[in-house]
């Protein structure tokens, strides 16, 4: 089946510091890719879509200049988190698309951990 | 409004019984339908899906569901539950192509 990877799987950094997160789709190609957010014990909250070339799709409530995210391949996204603050210590999770014959399918890398100290 | 509804925060059962997970959704259009599982610090994995056709749907790890459009529901069932069936699963609802709206999730618990 498809496969999605993340990397890092887990960082930790410090409060004011950047730090990028990398979406790879390893065996097919995904127009669409998505950037979920997850609290512990909490479902997850759409954060962006990010289109293949174009801008992000943001959520409303999600700060565009503090989530950056670059869609530059159609095997890669990036998810950026400028500055980051203690509160944005979170598990981020990304998805990415395939088009099949019967609709659209996501598959889900396995998330990276994120803590700021 | 779209949403989706999965009453039951929290299910314990005894290993080989079995389980029924509740999902309900509220969806303007023709719903695409999916449960995903999700062990601690992992991401999410897809179970089974409905798209159209039948409506019992049958899915990885013995889980199947059925989709029932009256009553706006698609529950997921396993006729004998294992141990290692014990993760957070995801009831989540969209179209052909627009993004996924997850419910809260239900923890499982599975006792020896």
């Amino acid at each position: 089946g498809a496969v999605v990877s993340q990397h890092p799987s887990r960082v930790i950094c410090k409060s004011g510091t950047s730090v990028k997160i990398e979406c790879r789709s390893l065996d097919f190609q995904a127009t669409t890719m998505f950037w979920y957010r997850q609290f512990p014990k909490q479902s997850l909250m759409l954060m962006a879509t990010s289109n293949e070339g174009s801008k992000a799709t943001y959520e409303q409530g999600v700060e565009k200049d503090k989530f950056l995210i670059n869609h530059a391949s159609l095997t890669l996204s990036t998810l950026t988190v400028t500055s980051a603050h203690p509160e944005d210590s979170s598990f981020y999770i990304c998805s990415a698309r395939e088009m099949t014959a019967g609709g659209h399918e996501q598959y889900f890398g396995p998330g990276t951990r994120l803590t700021v100290t | 409004a779209q949403s989706v509804t999965q009453p039951d925060i929290h299910i314990t059962v005894s290993e080989g019984a079995s389980l029924e997970l509740r999902c309900n959704y509220s969806y303007g259009a023709t719903p695409y339908l999916f449960w995903y599982v999700q062990s601690p610090g992992q991401g999410l994995q897809l179970l089974l899906k409905y798209f159209s056709g039948d409506t019992l749907v049958q899915g990885i790890k013995g889980f199947e569901a059925e989709f029932k459009r009256s009553q706006s529901s698609f529950n997921l069932r396993k006729p004998s539950v294992h141990w290692s069936d014990a993760a957070e699963y995801f009831c989540a609802v969209g179209s052909n192509t627009d993004k996924l709206i997850f419910g809260t999730g239900t923890r499982l618990q599975v006792f020896p």
